[in-house]
């Protein structure tokens, strides 16, 4: 299937500080990325769908403010965690259209701990 | 009323049987239908779509959809250990993303 490169794969940062995911789609051009946020034994929840040259779009209750989403080109978008707390600790997950409305493919995912 | 509606399980089942999955959704336009599978701590990894009413089979897996019903299953067949894990339903409403359910945690013993 086609590649989907998530860095980092674990972060420890501290708290009120900011932390950046980037998201890349290694062999193909992904016109729209999704974040999602996982926390333990729980589903994966849709922060926000993220389409390259435009805003995000954030789900409900999701603070974009907060989780700064950037789209700048086709194979790359990027998730920053502002001013992070301990209730931001979660594993934040990457995934990427092949083609619009078909099979999405997911990055390793990045485990946030906020201390 | 949740978008997508899974059992979280576990379901539990001997090696060698059939393993069902089963997922409700909500909107009734809805497209696309996978299947993911997570091991704990990864990230998930997909195994099936379905777009047509009917079944679709991949060597040991069948996705099964009925969209009168709003309804997707998955079964896997000759269940093996390895295949313990959470699988994922998920949902492609016509509003351009992707919807999970919480997904069925599956425990295949020896």
């Amino acid at each position: 299937g086609a590649v989907v490169s998530q860095h980092p794969s674990w972060v420890i940062c501290k708290s009120g500080t900011s932390v950046k995911i980037e998201c890349r789609s290694l062999d193909f051009q992904a016109t729209t990325m999704f974040w999602y946020r996982q926390f333990p034994k729980q589903s994966l929840m849709l922060m926000a769908t993220s389409n390259e040259g435009s805003k995000a779009t954030y789900e409900q209750g999701v603070e974009k403010d907060k989780f700064l989403i950037n789209h700048a080109s086709l194979t790359l978008s990027t998730l920053t965690v502002t001013s992070a707390h301990p209730e931001d600790s979660s594993f934040y997950i990457c995934s990427a259209w092949l083609r619009l409305n078909t099979e999405a493919f997911f990055g390793q995912g990045t485990r946030l701990t906020v201390v | 009323q949740k978008e997508v509606e899974q059992n979280s399980g576990p379901l539990s089942v001997p090696e060698g049987a059939i393993a069902s999955l089963n997922c409700t959704y909500s909107d009734r336009g809805s497209q696309s239908f996978f299947w993911y599978r997570q091991y704990s701590g990864k990230s998930p990894e997909l195994i099936m779509f379905i777009y047509s009413n009917g079944d679709k089979e991949d060597g040991r897996f069948t996705a099964q959809l009925n969209k009168a019903s709003q309804y997707v299953s998955l079964l896997i067949r000759d269940s093996q250990p390895s295949d313990s894990a959470t699988y994922l339903c998920a949902v492609n409403p016509p509003s351009d993303k992707l919807i999970f359910g919480t997904g069925t945690r599956l425990q295949v013993f020896p």
